[in-house]
């Protein structure tokens, strides 16, 4: 079966660009989170989406929005890029308690 | 607030021998807990889990034991294989509360010497 899959795997922006990133959760799950990942730090929570309503928010300002689609697909995204919003972004479905984890988009801000 | 903490950043371990790290949380409406490994320009794969109404939970060379009373948690790793080789979060969540927002510890990097 095919796992947590996000795309593009790379990108380059500039400070105030836009950026979509994207993610299709593993066949069967519902529910779809987003996560920053800073070098040296764990993850930190964005946002939970489960069955396109949003279930969670964490402690990120109003240029991060994400939304789910009816194939439980997913969105997230940025506008007003800052150098600070450079990151590993990371998806993760569920089923249940547990979250499987997508490979991940490196987004850099120049 | 560091609500979940890895405070050894890093351990090695020989090959063959027992890795033991190490996980203490603040939250205590935290109730289901997890390891990740993660690999270099990989996602974090998911190891182990265990609720709160249990104390331990096995799955093959893996262990993570829970004491709710210390708020800590430690993954055992026996034996230890150069494949190990990874960083490794522990994570927490409070489902009761905040449904599946995981947070994540700052990860210990394990390495296993042949």
């Amino acid at each position: 079966d095919a796992g947590v899959t996000q795309s593009p795997t790379h990108l380059i922006k500039t400070r105030g660009q836009q950026v979509t990133l994207r993610c299709s959760p593993i066949s069967g799950h519902k529910s779809v989170s987003w996560y920053q990942q800073v070098l040296g730090q764990g993850p930190q929570f964005i946002f939970q989406y489960y069955e396109k309503e949003e279930r969670g928010r964490g402690n990120f300002p109003d240029r991060f929005s994400a939304r789910q689609f009816p194939n439980y697909s997913s969105e997230l995204n940025v506008n007003a890029l800052l150098l600070g919003d450079s990151a590993l972004y990371l998806c993760a479905s569920s089923w249940t308690e547990t979250q499987y984890f997508g490979p991940g988009t490196r987004l850099l801000v120049l | 607030d560091q609500q979940v903490k890895q405070n050894s950043p890093s351990l090695s371990v020989q090959e063959g021998r027992i890795s033991i790290l190490n996980c203490d949380y603040t939250n205590s409406m935290f109730d289901y807990f997890l390891w990740y490994k993660k690999y270099p320009a990989e996602g974090p794969t998911f190891l182990i889990s265990i609720s709160s109404i249990k104390d331990k939970n096995e799955d093959g060379r893996f262990t993570v034991f829970l004491n709710k009373s210390a708020k800590h948690l430690s993954l055992h790793i026996v034996p230890s294989q150069p494949g190990d080789s990874a960083v490794y979060f522990c994570a927490a969540s409070a489902e009761k509360s905040s449904g599946d927002k995981l947070t994540f510890g700052t990860g210990t990097r394990l390495a296993v010497r042949p």
